[in-house]
């Protein structure tokens, strides 16, 4: 496809489930990021891959939060034991270029509820 | 380290009528700006982008910044409001490995 796909769209979870969330960014490009975004917040940054690397996941909340990226390609993020806090926009974008200094292209996001 | 502010939550305009929504940014080197779009149910779109080419930066649909260094400011306008630009607006500042985000102003626009 020509953009970032995600998937599920939306997911409802358990508290205490695992959750997986998919990214298929957009072929080629070279970065990846996940974003979680609150209700009425902006998003806020979670992990960035450069192809397979994970060079930063300083914004991952806690233990329970697990991304990889294991061919350069698609990314998962899983969430282990959700809790209700975790529900939120899961956001996925990709960029052509090295780091964060030019733009990134987002999916739709996949919104998760923990009940 | 590097932050955003945007100092207005919401923005209420009337069709025709100017925008401007304001963002002042912190950064600790030269840096990359954008100001993104989200509309309802839709993923978030690049508006614009400074990258030190230019400090008057123009975007899609009509929409531009200008980059002040001096007052760390990087205020978005349109000169006449559509009411297709009813959506969330989000100014970034970019780092290395990551997009800081604002907490983003709501554009409301009334016929």
């Amino acid at each position: 496809g020509a953009g970032v796909s995600q998937s599920p769209r939306y997911k409802v979870a358990k508290r205490g489930q695992d959750v997986a969330l998919r990214c298929d960014p957009i072929s080629g490009h070279v970065s990846l990021f996940w974003y979680q975004q609150a209700l009425g917040q902006g998003p806020e940054f979670l992990t960035y891959f450069q192809n397979e690397a994970q060079l930063d996941k300083s914004g991952l909340p806690s233990d329970r939060f697990f991304a990889e990226r294991p061919e350069g390609s698609v990314s998962t993020l899983k969430i282990q034991r959700t809790q209700q806090e975790d529900s939120a926009v899961y956001l996925c974008a990709s960029s052509p270029r090295q780091g964060a200094g030019t733009e990134a292209f987002f999916g739709q996001g996949t919104r998760l509820t923990v009940v | 380290a590097q932050s955003v502010t945007q100092l207005d939550s919401h923005v209420s305009v009337s069709e025709g009528t100017p925008v401007l929504l304001r963002c002042n940014y912190s950064s600790s080197y030269s840096p990359s700006l954008f100001w993104y779009v989200q509309h309802p149910n839709k993923g978030l779109q690049l508006l614009l982008k400074y990258t030190s080419a230019a400090t008057l930066v123009k975007g899609i649909n009509g929409f531009e910044a200008e980059f002040k260094k001096s007052e760390t400011s990087f205020h978005l306008t349109k000169p006449s409001a559509h009411m297709s630009d009813a959506a969330e607006y989000f100014c970034v500042v970019g780092g290395y490995s990551t997009l800081t985000f604002g907490k983003g102003t709501m554009l409301l626009v009334s016929p």
